[in-house]
């Protein structure tokens, strides 16, 4: 079955620590992307990448990072610059522009809550 | 900037009613796309229906449609025949036009379906 796998579901990291959350895609997709959600709030964007070894800040990239070394990984770090770091972690893809603007839906992953004891 | 506005945080309906859910957006780009989608309590985030900007025909996906009204930045999603499996948080996103594929939520409705 196709779809994006992310892991671990539940993190728990302690002050002062990077962790790093996991996103696979088997869908062929150019096109990933790293959201964050928190209570209240809706999907704000991290980072995104169109294209192998290329990546781009979202609107909330501060005290992260990201890699995009082959087409089906896009991980995630959360570095101990964030200062907030406790939230809901969501990863998509899509095809990617070059196939089309409409049908360029994102699919979700099921998603890692991270919590900073 | 480009912002979603949900002014219901949370609905309630009865099963087999129907309901409608509210968006506001505020661009002054003509070329973009809105979607609706779903978050049930899994948080599995599913689409649920999408409109182009330049289409004045109302998409429809079975019990789920959209009253799209483009003068007035506004996107509703009606759903009909409310079923148990429809309660989840409903989130209203936008997305311009152009090369990059991002995404602007709103905050969500949270909407629960009664028996």
């Amino acid at each position: 079955d196709g779809g994006i796998t992310q892991s671990p579901k539940y993190l728990f990291r302690k002050e002062g620590q990077n962790v790093t959350l996991s996103c696979e895609q088997n869908l062929n997709h150019d096109a990933m992307y790293w959201y964050r959600q928190d209570p209240g709030q809706g999907l704000r964007l991290i980072y995104y990448s169109q294209i192998v070894n290329d990546f781009q800040k979202g609107d909330i990239a501060e005290g992260y990072s990201v890699s995009r070394e082959k087409k089906e990984s896009f991980p995630l770090t959360v570095t101990s610059a964030q200062k907030n770091p406790t939230a809901f972690y969501l990863c998509a893809s899509s095809i990617g522009y070059s196939r089309g603007s409409f049908y360029n839906e994102q699919f979700f992953g099921p998603g890692t809550r991270l919590t900073v004891l | 900037a480009q912002t979603v506005t949900q002014s219901q945080p949370e609905m309630s309906v009865q099963e087999a009613e129907t309901v409608t859910l509210s968006c506001t957006y505020d661009t002054s780009e003509n070329n973009y796309y809105l979607f609706w989608y779903k978050q049930p309590p899994s948080r599995q985030m599913i689409l649920v229906i999408r409109q182009e900007a330049y289409k004045q025909q109302n998409a429809t996906e079975n019990r789920f449609s959209v009253n799209f009204q483009k003068a007035a930045k506004s996107f509703s999603l009606k759903i009909s025949d409310s079923q148990l499996g429809d309660t989840a948080m409903y989130f209203c996103a936008f997305r311009y036009g152009g090369a990059t594929n991002k995404l602007i939520f709103g905050t969500g409705t949270l909407l629960a379906v009664q028996p």
